[in-house]
């Protein structure tokens, strides 16, 4: 069974420019949860989208958005990028929505703000 | 307010040196435990969910345990290639979403 793909691997942008990072899900799994992990604040929780639909938001600005496709693909979108945006952004997916069922990571996207 | 506390940061083992890495936790209404092994530059592997207390599952030289404040991983006589970043998470929080521990480093020297 394929894991959770993630795509781009790396990305440098501008301070300024916006990105969209996309993540493909376990075959199966409906469930799609970002997160934004720094050396200094670890892994935070940016949103979770299940049956296309947020369920849940983390405290983020509004700068960061995502959405989910009916193949339960998701994406999610920076916008005018800041240099503290720098970071590994984290993709994890599982079969219903909720945390009582685990997660599984994509290997990330790193994205660096210049 | 839910929180994940691990410790110690880093760890230094020599190979075959057995230890125990811990996580504290707080929560209103726990959701399963979880325990993540993340190497340099790659995204969390799943090692452990513990949904109750007194519960254990062990993995090759991995054990995980569990009580009503805490969990432990135990690592016995540990190889090189278990170096990482430990990861504790917390399911159940306020948004329905996994709340992480900073993790715990662990250096194995042959």
């Amino acid at each position: 069974k394929a894991g959770v793909t993630q795509t781009p691997r790396y990305l440098i942008k501008t301070r300024g420019q916006q990105v969209t990072l996309s993540c493909s899900p376990i075959s199966g799994h409906r469930s799609v949860s970002w997160y934004q992990q720094t050396p200094g604040q670890g892994l935070q929780f940016l949103f979770e989208y299940f049956s296309e639909t947020q369920r849940n938001k983390g405290n983020f600005p509004g700068r960061f958005s995502g959405r989910q496709f009916s193949n339960s693909r998701s994406e999610m979108n920076v916008s005018t990028l800041e240099l503290g945006d720098s970071a590994l952004y984290l993709c994890a997916t599982t079969t219903l929505a909720g945390s009582t069922d685990t997660q599984y990571f994509g290997p990330g996207t790193r994205l660096t703000v210049l | 307010e839910d929180q994940v506390t691990q410790s110690p940061e880093a760890l230094r083992l020599q190979e075959g040196e057995s230890s125990s890495l811990n996580c504290s936790y707080t929560v209103s209404g726990l959701r399963g435990l979880f325990w993540y092994r993340q190497d340099p530059g790659k995204g969390p592997e799943f090692l452990f969910t513990l949904y109750s207390a007194g519960e254990e599952k062990e993995k090759e030289r991995l054990k995980a345990t569990l009580t009503k404040k805490e969990s432990f991983l135990h690592i016995t006589a540990p190889k090189p290639e278990d170096s990482a970043t430990y990861l504790c998470a917390l399911g159940g929080g306020s948004q329905g979403n996994l709340i992480f521990g900073k993790g715990t480093k662990l250096s194995v020297k042959p």
